[in-house]
């Protein structure tokens, strides 16, 4: 029940800002919206995470619609180490059963010269 | 930086053998999860834990088991390993069970049982 839809891949022109899209129609009020990638072989990266407000730190950004069924996450100057797989994850922001992340399939961002 | 250890990044054992996983935190976290990764099937949850000798199973247990003597080590078990656990698994760790549900990674292990 990963709870998200994504696209399944997108490309992106090195230096170009790289939108990627997830929806989440089902959100209830208590759950965040959390970003994570995984580059080829190496573990899952937390990017960012957000409830309603927009956020931005020195990784990416990421916009909330004001309904909350949607967001994005922003790279704003993407690199050919941005290439990866992109999962939009939503959960409690609090640890127990109920917050463990569930990650669907993600998006693969490729990053282009 | 946040660092989880983990102990091989591969490892190849035999059908029957007892396959022992180690993963270590640096940051005294409470949380610790070992999970396991296939191709089309995502991250699955296999055990965590909250605390020093505590554990709680998570999507996938069966076939596995766990251990925490140590509040910066996380072990998983296989006891008998056979070839459907040929996978990546994947351990991470957390700060604070009522707090910020963000997730750290170590870099994997992949296993293949032949």
């Amino acid at each position: 029940d990963a709870k998200t839809t994504q696209p399944t891949s997108m490309d992106c022109a090195e230096g170009r800002a790289a939108n990627l899209p997830c929806n989440h129609s089902t959100i209830s009020g208590n759950e965040y919206v959390y970003w994570y990638r995984q580059i080829h072989s190496q573990g899952p990266q937390y990017i960012i995470h957000g409830l309603k407000n927009n956020e931005t730190n020195e990784m990416a950004s990421l916009i909330i619609t004001e309904d909350r069924k949607s967001s994005t996450l922003i790279l704003p100057h993407a690199t050919l180490r941005d290439t990866a797989v992109y999962y939009c994850i939503v959960r409690p922001h609090y640890g127990g059963s109920q917050g463990n992340l569930i990650f669907g399939k993600g998006t693969k961002l490729s990053v282009k010269p | 930086d946040v660092k989880v250890t983990q102990s091989s990044r591969y490892l190849v054992k035999r059908t029957g053998e007892k396959v022992f996983l180690e993963c270590v935190q640096d940051m005294d976290h409470e949380n610790m999860f070992w999970y396991r990764q296939d191709p089309g099937l995502g991250l699955r949850l296999i055990y965590f834990s909250y605390d020093v000798k505590m554990k709680e199973k998570g999507d996938i247990p069966e076939g596995y088991s766990v251990s925490r003597e140590k509040k910066e080590r996380f072990s998983l078990i296989l006891e008998s390993a056979s070839t459907n656990q040929t996978s990546m698994y994947l351990c991470a760790s957390s700060l604070d069970p009522s707090g910020k549900n963000i997730q750290y990674f170590g870099a994997g292990t992949r296993l293949s049982v032949l």
